[in-house]
Order: structure tokens, then sequence, then C-alpha cells
């Protein structure tokens, strides 16, 4: 069974940095055409799509985010962590990660398994 | 980036009701397109991919077609554990885009 679940504050401090980490089993982060997505959702908004990492280490960010994100893989402990900096109030969000499938040979991708989420408040 | 443009953002179904809901590309991208389903407090769930693949154990009453700039998505029958969020979301160029979602609620 693959699951995903996603770990880190529940509260952080305008400027700072949010370090959140996602713990998956039942499939190895070095299988060949899935990778990890984090996607957000604001309180009563639509899913926003952050970034994701592939098997190869292929990574890919939001264009809007690009500049506060990184997203890296420890293959041995099944983990794939992101860190945002300069967190905002507007940052406030429920934070899930995904696996991302490869679908079409490699020119569609969806995500077939989703966290539960992790609810980031950003407050001082 | 492409922008997905995601109509109507909610509507009001009677249950037996076919629903559909549009889902426009900025740009040509084929079929390469998904639909999630987000129950109110919980995490989306893939229902279709390439525009028209039922995942496995998505009823049959759900379905897609459409590529190129313009999808659509249908609940033959809409039954009240149907009541979700609805969301498109294309791939291209390693980035993801989603739309805006559709609210589906039961008069």
């Amino acid at each position: 069974q693959v699951t995903l679940k996603e770990s880190g504050p529940v509260l952080v401090k305008p400027t700072e940095t949010l370090t959140l980490t996602c713990t998956v089993s039942g499939f190895s982060l070095s299988n060949a055409r899935m990778g990890v997505s984090w996607i957000r959702q604001p309180p009563g908004k639509a899913l926003e799509w952050l970034a994701h990492i592939f098997s190869n280490d292929e990574k890919s960010y939001s264009t809007s985010l690009k500049s506060r994100l990184t997203i890296s893989k420890d293959t041995s402990k099944s983990q794939v962590v992101l860190t945002m900096t300069n967190m905002d109030p507007v940052d406030t969000a429920t934070y899930y990660c995904a696996r991302i499938l490869e679908y079409s040979y490699g020119s569609n991708y969806g995500m077939d398994v989703w966290g539960q989420g992790t609810t980031v408040t950003v407050s001082s | 980036d492409i922008q997905m443009t995601q109509s109507p953002s909610s509507l009001s179904a009677s249950v037996g009701d076919r629903v559909t809901i549009t889902c426009q590309a900025s740009q040509d991208i084929s079929n390469y397109l998904n639909w999630y389903q987000q129950k109110p407090g919980k995490a989306p769930k893939l229902l279709i991919y390439d525009a028209s693949n039922l995942e496995t154990g998505v009823p049959s009453r759900f379905s897609g077609s459409g590529s190129g700039t313009d999808f659509t998505f249908t609940i033959s029958s809409l039954q009240p554990e149907d009541i979700a969020t609805y969301y498109c979301q294309q791939y291209d160029n390693l980035r993801l885009t989603f739309g805006g979602g559709t609210k589906v609620e039961i008069k």
C-alpha cells in the first residue's frame, strides 16, 4: 500500500523558513517514472502546485515561487523535503505531498496518491 | 506557464442529474489533462488521467473528454457522495497547473 505523510511545524513566524518533510512508504524514491510533488491549498481556495522531484533527481518549481523553494530527497530514508523561505501570512495553507506518476509516456504527469496534508499557519 | 480556466465555479444540481464541468487551457495541451475530486476536509483524489481514462476503482458515472484546449468532465447521474470540489490539472514543460475548481452541491 502506497502512503505519504507530511510533517512539519504547525506555526511559523513571518520571515522564517518553513521546512516540511514527506515520508513515503509502499514505493521507492528511486522508482522510474514517478516522483513526489508538493501542493498547497490556502483556506477556502484552490490547489496550487509548488514543486516536484523525480527519481533521477530532476526538479521543477512553480514559476511564481521558484526563488523561495528548494526540494530535495533522501532515498535511503524515503523522505522528500521542501523548504520555503521568507514565509508570509499569505502562505498560510494546508500543504500536501503526493506521488506524481507518469502517463502518456512522459508527456503527462498526475498525482495518484496524496498525503493527508499538514496545516501551516504563518503568524507572529 | 499554461493557465487553466474552469467553469462554472460552483453549481447546484439534483440527485440523478447530469453534471458537466468545463476546463479550458491557455494553449494546446493535447490530451494531457487530469481531473481530481476533493471532498471537504480531505485530500484530492485522482479520478481521470489523459483527459478520458478512468483511474482504477472510480465509478463509471464519471467521465472526461476533450483535447487541445477544451475539456469536459461529466457526472452522468449525480449521487449524494459526489458532493465535492473538482479540479482539472495540466502538465507542461515540467510544470503543473490546476484550474480554479468547481464546487458541486446538491439542490
